[in-house]
């Protein structure tokens, strides 16, 4: 049971470059989410799903995208990289017992 | 418009003291309080949460204590231990669905333990 995996670990892009950051989970959670964490200001949602076909936005929506085609797999889409989308995402899927987060990827702009 | 606020930004805590971590929310909907802890390279794990029909939840050295009328709620870390060196977050959310959903988040604490 490997819980929340999030693929890559880190990543440098240029302006204007796009990627997608992977999260997968294990636990058959219908509820997964992004985030973005900066120094101190906590955890921003960007996008969430309460099952598979299922996304809306979170606080921070601008300049991602997400979908949901299975109930394991939840890719952020980064469309046209810019230096504010610098941070740490973290994926997480969440059943009655709680929200788990993975281990997250630090991307960075330049 | 900040929904829960978390004080103190950093706390320093000598071995064996009691740490205490505070938040404060205005949502009179919220109904789900998690705390997070996050070693740093790592993401949150939760560490422990507590629903506004309970004032007090402990569990090992970590105790929530919540006051409804106030607004407020706090981690409490008896006999704190360097390996408890992390970033606290505590968080809320409203009901939907039966799920967690939604978590709002605080800033963040950052607690060292001296040795």
């Amino acid at each position: 049971n490997a819980g929340v995996t999030q693929t890559p670990k880190f990543r440098i892009l240029k302006i204007g470059q796009s990627m997608t950051l992977q999260c997968t989970q294990d636990m058959n959670h219908n509820y997964m989410y992004w985030y973005r964490q900066d120094p101190g200001m906590g955890l921003k949602l960007i996008y969430y799903s309460v099952g598979a076909g299922i996304t809306d936005k979170g606080e921070v929506p601008n300049g991602y995208n997400v979908s949901r085609s299975t109930t394991e797999d939840f890719p952020l889409r980064l469309e046209l990289a810019a230096p504010s989308q610098t941070s740490v995402y973290f994926c997480a899927s969440s059943g009655l017992e709680g929200q788990y987060f993975g281990p997250g990827t630090r991307l960075t702009v330049t | 418009q900040q929904q829960v606020k978390q004080s103190p930004q950093s706390l320093i805590v000598q071995k064996g003291g009691i740490s205490i971590i505070n938040c404060a929310y205005e949502n009179t909907a919220f109904d789900y309080f998690p705390w997070y802890q996050q070693f740093p390279g790592k993401g949150p794990a939760l560490l422990i949460a507590i629903r506004p029909d309970v004032s007090e939840k402990k569990e090992g050295r970590f105790t929530i204590s919540f006051n409804k009328s106030a607004k407020q709620f706090s981690l409490h870390i008896m006999d704190s231990q360097p390996g408890d060196s992390a970033t606290y977050f505590c968080a809320a959310s409203s009901p939907f669905r039966g799920s967690n959903y939604k978590l709002t988040f605080g800033k963040g604490t950052l607690l060292t333990v001296n040795p």
